[in-house]
């Protein structure tokens, strides 16, 4: 079935570096939304993607969408503290599959 | 407030003895959803359901079972409970089905299977 890798597993940076996370599929994926999760917190959705090549922009937050639709990625500009967790990609209409999930460190 | 919720939070039992995780959303919502969240593994979609009385499997339906009697509401059963169901469990919602539509996801749900 339709499997979406996500690497890195884990990143620690130092506050004020950049951190990138890439989800990439074998298939041509529909769209991708993007969730944030805190330690012990739940998922929370941030973005969504729909078109072939998108890029859109929160903040310190660039989400890009593959020109194949096969590709995505989550790049965060000078992360803070409170970007600390796991961030997950998700495709799907009805039937989902989530990226394994990058767990982002931010060391002060 | 716009929310789901789920109950019990955290919940030990034993083998065989059947339990069941409510989820409610209280947002009139189409779309409700099961996932469980395994370390190295993520989240991977149990059951969900389109509306009132449709539900379908996901990736992981084995010894789970869903109904939806009412749009607010997508209970999940455990008929015989075994040690691989221990899991963090989340119920979600959103608006439709379809891929413009974010998932708003409840507190999650800790089940340890002994």
């Amino acid at each position: 079935g339709q499997q979406v890798m996500q690497i890195p597993q884990y990143q620690h940076v130092q506050e004020g570096e950049d951190f990138t996370t890439y989800c990439n599929s074998s298939t041509t994926l529909s769209n991708i939304q993007w969730y944030k999760q805190r330690p012990g917190g739940h998922p929370v959705f941030l973005i969504q993607l729909v078109k072939s090549g998108e890029v859109k922009k929160q903040k310190r937050l660039t989400f890009q969408f593959g020109e194949a639709k096969k590709n995505s990625s989550l790049h965060i500009t000078a992360t803070q503290t409170t970007d600390v967790g796991t961030y997950f990609c998700l495709s799907g209409t009805y039937k989902y599959i989530f990226g394994t999930g990058t767990r982002l460190k931010v060391l002060a | 407030e716009a929310q789901v919720t789920q109950n019990p939070r955290y919940l030990i039992t034993v083998t065989g003895k059947k339990l069941t995780v409510t989820c409610s959303q209280n947002m009139n919502h189409e779309y409700m959803s099961w996932y469980r969240q395994d370390p190295g593994l993520g989240l991977r979609q149990i059951y969900y359901s389109m509306n009132v009385e449709v539900t379908d499997k996901g990736d992981v339906p084995e010894g789970y079972k869903v109904s939806r009697k009412e749009k607010r509401n997508f209970p999940l059963i455990l008929e015989s409970p075994s040690p691989n169901q221990t899991s963090l469990y989340f119920c979600a919602s959103s608006l439709g089905a379809g891929r413009t539509y974010e998932q708003y996801f409840g507190p999650g749900t800790r089940l340890t299977v002994t």
